[in-house]
């Protein structure tokens, strides 16, 4: 498995600020993944993290809104941009790992935008 | 898009009962995957399987990867207090790195 660690645990945010959410993982990972899960909802994948090139967002996300940084194999930031409350939800960073590719989350992230 | 259905949305049990859970998958999967979700904490992986029919028991939890590839269930024996939480399931198809989830199963356990 791989641990994973993401600062902060949780913050309370203005509307029209961002926040940058970091993500460390224990190894070297290919894949790493940014999802939100808003209060009461399962998990939305937001975009796949590349190490090197852009991320690759999944439909209704984009990049000016969700900046993500990918420098190397065991880092990724993820920035919300210009929050409105609307963007109240946990974000959670997850990785695959492991002999199977299993896919494992961090502790998440948890953002109150009043 | 890729939808996967999961019941029961909720339970409500007595210790000591035991609970099911499934899933299922308008495609077939690859791979699937359960997890639990503690309030405030991100999603645990509890048992992977990757080959229908396969049977996989973690504990007191037992998985199955439905023949047909389109379902999984998840079983729990003996459930106590500290089995509350939010159940997911996730399936990824073949040559696919992104993983779908279900809604999650909230089982909620009275002493």
């Amino acid at each position: 498995s791989a641990v994973i660690s993401q600062k902060p645990s949780r913050d309370i945010c203005q509307r029209g600020t961002s926040l940058t959410i970091q993500c460390q993982v224990d190894s070297q990972v290919t894949m790493m993944f940014w999802y939100r899960q808003q209060p009461g909802q399962s998990l939305t994948l937001i975009a796949t993290a590349n190490q090197g090139s852009e991320a690759t967002y999944e439909s209704g996300f984009v990049i000016d809104k969700f900046p993500i940084s990918r420098p190397n194999l065991t880092f990724s930031t993820l920035t919300v941009s210009n929050m409105s409350p609307e963007d109240s939800s946990i974000y959670l960073c997850s990785v695959q790992a492991g002999p199977s590719n299993e896919q494992f989350f961090g502790p998440g992230t948890r953002l109150t935008v009043l | 898009g890729q939808q996967l259905n999961q019941s029961p949305q909720s339970m409500f049990i007595q210790e000591g009962e035991d609970v099911s859970m499934n899933c299922t998958s308008s495609s077939i999967f690859n791979t699937w995957l359960w997890y639990k979700q503690d309030p405030g904490e991100g999603p645990v992986l509890l048992i992977a399987l990757y080959k229908a029919g396969e049977l996989t028991s973690n504990g007191r939890l037992t998985a199955q990867f439905g023949i047909t590839r389109k379902d999984s269930f998840l079983n729990i024996s003996a459930s106590i207090p500290s089995d509350v939480g939010i159940y997911f399931c996730a399936g990824n198809r073949y040559n696919f790195n992104k993983f779908y989830f279900g809604s999650g199963t909230k089982l909620n356990v009275k002493p």
